[in-house]
């Protein structure tokens, strides 16, 4: 079993509706979680982190956390081309280091 | 302000050369990472500094690899001898306290022949 596991997609979604990714992880003393946007060729961005049970929201974006569970998501609200990019999901370990899933690939279709 | 710039943006060499990436952080970070992620598989740690210090080397492949940060500013992660394995996006990360909250640089692509 992968520490961090997401779906690689491409998870299509059409133009104004929600993305919904899914993210989750095997440490069950893991504390903080991230959601980093990676465009092809770039650098991987941090968009949300989260540390406590339940929901984030920051713009058009809400993370969700269920420690329980052991799960991570990301909705992405009233999607743009724009947000047509790989969404990488990480748990922190020691020190700041950060264990990476293999990403989603999100394509949002005019 | 300037970000984390790496160098070079790609590098092609044979089996068997060396090659010697270099990253420069953010002005101030005390903390710098390097992650690596291979075609197909995920972003992989491989050291973190803290100042001029390896705090944690765990994920470096073998000892082909050597990372320095003398004088704790930038960052050089040499391959000797590299190897077709070795071939993969290297990435730089800088931040200012260890919360996990990276910033990374566009990453220097490795292709070994």
């Amino acid at each position: 079993q992968k520490e961090v596991e997401q779906n690689s997609g491409p998870l299509s979604v059409p133009e104004g509706a929600i993305a919904s990714l899914n993210c989750t992880y095997s440490d069950r003393g893991s504390q903080s979680f991230f959601w980093y946007r990676q465009y092809s060729g770039k650098s991987p961005e941090l968009i949300m982190s989260i540390y406590s049970n339940g929901d984030k929201e920051d713009g058009r974006f809400t993370a969700q956390l269920n420690k329980a569970s052991q799960y991570v998501s990301l909705l992405i609200r009233d999607s743009q081309p724009s947000d047509s990019a790989t969404y990488l999901c990480a748990v922190k370990r020691s020190w700041g280091k950060l264990q990476f899933g293999a990403g989603t690939q999100v394509v949002v279709t005019p | 302000e300037a970000g984390v710039t790496q160098f070079p943006s790609h590098s092609v060499i044979e089996k068997g050369q060396t090659v010697t990436l270099r990253c420069d952080p953010i002005s101030g970070h005390d903390n710098l990472y390097w992650y690596r992620r291979v075609m197909g598989k995920e972003i992989k740690f491989l050291l973190h500094f803290v100042k001029e210090s390896k705090q944690d080397e765990s994920g470096m492949p073998n000892n082909r690899f050597l990372a320095e940060r003398t004088g704790g500013t930038y960052s050089t992660l040499k391959v000797q001898p590299a190897e077709l394995e070795d071939s993969g996006v290297y990435f730089c990360a800088s931040s200012q306290e260890n919360t996990g909250e990276l910033f990374f640089g566009e990453g220097s692509r490795l292709t070994v022949l």
